[in-house]
């Protein structure tokens, strides 16, 4: 069925970067989009980026574009978020998902890992 | 922007719950989702294409809908339900998620 792991979560200060990973496992991860999802505390989800299979395209959230980078290495079977110029407002779990192929549904979700922003 | 209602339904074991996800504008059906999210839990995929149920699904639970109101149907409320409900919808290389209705016990 496959799982996602997702790992580089932590405390930073406003304005700090931080990269999250996220490791795959039990499909064959070229054949899918992948994408970051976040929920604040308390708060519903947001989506916050996808990259195609190949890793040649990517899309963000306006909350997040030019700040955040999503990237992926099929030969690893990981997929990557750079976040840089981190707000308290990105406060959040960060999940890692499987997008169906066809319904863009996301199928697969790892656990999460929690980034927290303060001074 | 997807708006869901009501924001929170309390309802009793073995009731029928009916939640509501309203779209601003008209949006493809073969892209709206619905996902379950327990307390501490991860989302699950509940329905796809509007009224698909994923894999493993019960059959209690139904989606319908289509252009701009979409609906989540639970037939018959199992303790296991009370949880908070999330609409999603793909378009325009976007995702969007809508705010989340509260089922919780009454």
């Amino acid at each position: 069925q496959g799982q996602l792991v997702e790992s580089g979560g932590g405390l930073v200060k406003p304005g700090g970067s931080l990269r999250l990973s996220c490791a795959a496992s039990g499909f064959t991860f070229t054949d899918y989009y992948m994408s970051w999802i976040r929920q604040a505390p308390g708060k519903g989800l947001e989506w916050t980026s996808y990259i195609s299979s190949s890793g040649n395209s990517m899309y963000y959230a306006d909350s997040v574009k030019g700040r955040f980078t999503i990237s992926r290495d099929n030969a690893k079977n990981s997929l990557y978020l750079e976040m840089n110029s981190l707000r308290a407002e990105d406060t959040a779990v960060y999940y890692c998902a499987r997008r169906h192929i066809s319904t863009r549904a996301f199928d697969i979700w790892g656990q999460g890992t929690t980034v927290t922003v303060s001074s | 922007v997807l708006t869901q209602s009501p924001a929170t339904l309390s309802l009793s074991p073995g009731e029928r719950a009916t939640l509501s996800c309203r779209a601003s504008q008209s949006v493809t059906s073969n892209y709206l989702v619905w996902y379950q999210q327990k307390p501490g839990q991860v989302p699950r995929l509940l329905i796809y294409g509007a009224s698909s149920r994923a894999t493993g699904i019960p059959d209690r639970f139904s989606g319908s809908g289509s252009g701009t109101d979409f609906t989540l149907t639970i037939s018959r409320l199992e303790p296991e339900d009370f949880a908070v409900y999330y609409c999603q919808h793909y378009g325009n290389s976007l995702f969007t998620f809508g705010p989340g209705t509260k089922v919780d016990i009454k």
